[in-house]
């Protein structure tokens, strides 16, 4: 059973549109990430939060942005969608105790066409 | 900023044993996680490693050695069902950031 959400699980979307795709936790984890991963390949972090009012930029660069109002959200936008967006857009949240493993939703699939 | 290799691919047949490595290279390190994932799913969790040494669970094992930048994932009494990709995700910035490798993804044959 999910503990965390991920909304919508597909998204196909024109250039220019704005879009938000949401990810909810109940479990009261203060740490929430963000990866972007292309078929095949490997997961790139893009945004993390490890509490509400805390957002970091990952390793990759992304035209994204993050929000963490409450600690069970974490939003992710994108203000104007293009084709190189087109990605599996994973959220995955965590308690950092050694005895609680890193959980996923189940991701995003989004298309800009 | 973080620097975590895995080998690209691995092939093994079905009732053997298989290591896979990974080296990391980070600032701040404070664990490691192994993660399996299958094709167009989200990863499922196999282990955390803060501590050096051997975590065993069932036909699964982790080993850490933080003084050598390295892990390994022993899988053994392969299944067919193995067949996946296998990410190691080192934790840092306090336990904040947590970043994966590379990841291998792993054949088992008959």
């Amino acid at each position: 059973e999910a503990d965390i959400y991920q909304t919508p699980r597909y998204l196909v979307i024109g250039t220019g549109k704005k879009i938000t795709l949401e990810c909810s936790q109940t479990m009261g984890h203060d740490k929430m990430y963000w990866y972007q991963q292309d078929p095949g390949m490997e997961l790139h972090l893009i945004h993390y939060s490890y509490g509400v009012n805390s957002t970091e930029k990952g390793d990759l660069s992304s035209e994204s942005t993050v929000s963490r109002i409450r600690t069970e959200h974490f939003p992710l936008t994108l203000e104007s969608a293009r084709p190189s967006h087109t990605s599996q857009y994973l959220c995955a949240s965590w308690a950092g105790s050694r005895n609680s493993p890193l959980h996923f939703g189940n991701g995003t699939r989004l298309t800009v066409t | 900023g973080q620097n975590i290799d895995q080998p690209t691919e691995m092939t093994a047949t079905e009732g053997a044993i298989v290591q896979i490595n990974c080296t990391y290279q980070t600032s701040g390190f404070n664990g490691l996680f192994w993660y399996q994932q299958h094709a167009g799913e989200a990863p499922t969790f196999l282990s955390y490693n803060v501590l050096d040494g051997l975590e065993e669970k069932g036909r699964f094992s982790s080993f850490l050695s933080r003084s050598k930048g390295y892990s390994y994932l022993l899988l053994k009494e392969l299944q067919m069902k193995d067949s996946a990709s296998y990410l190691c995700a080192v934790s840092t910035g306090g336990g904040n950031k947590l970043t994966f490798g590379t990841g291998t993804q792993l054949k088992v044959e008959l």
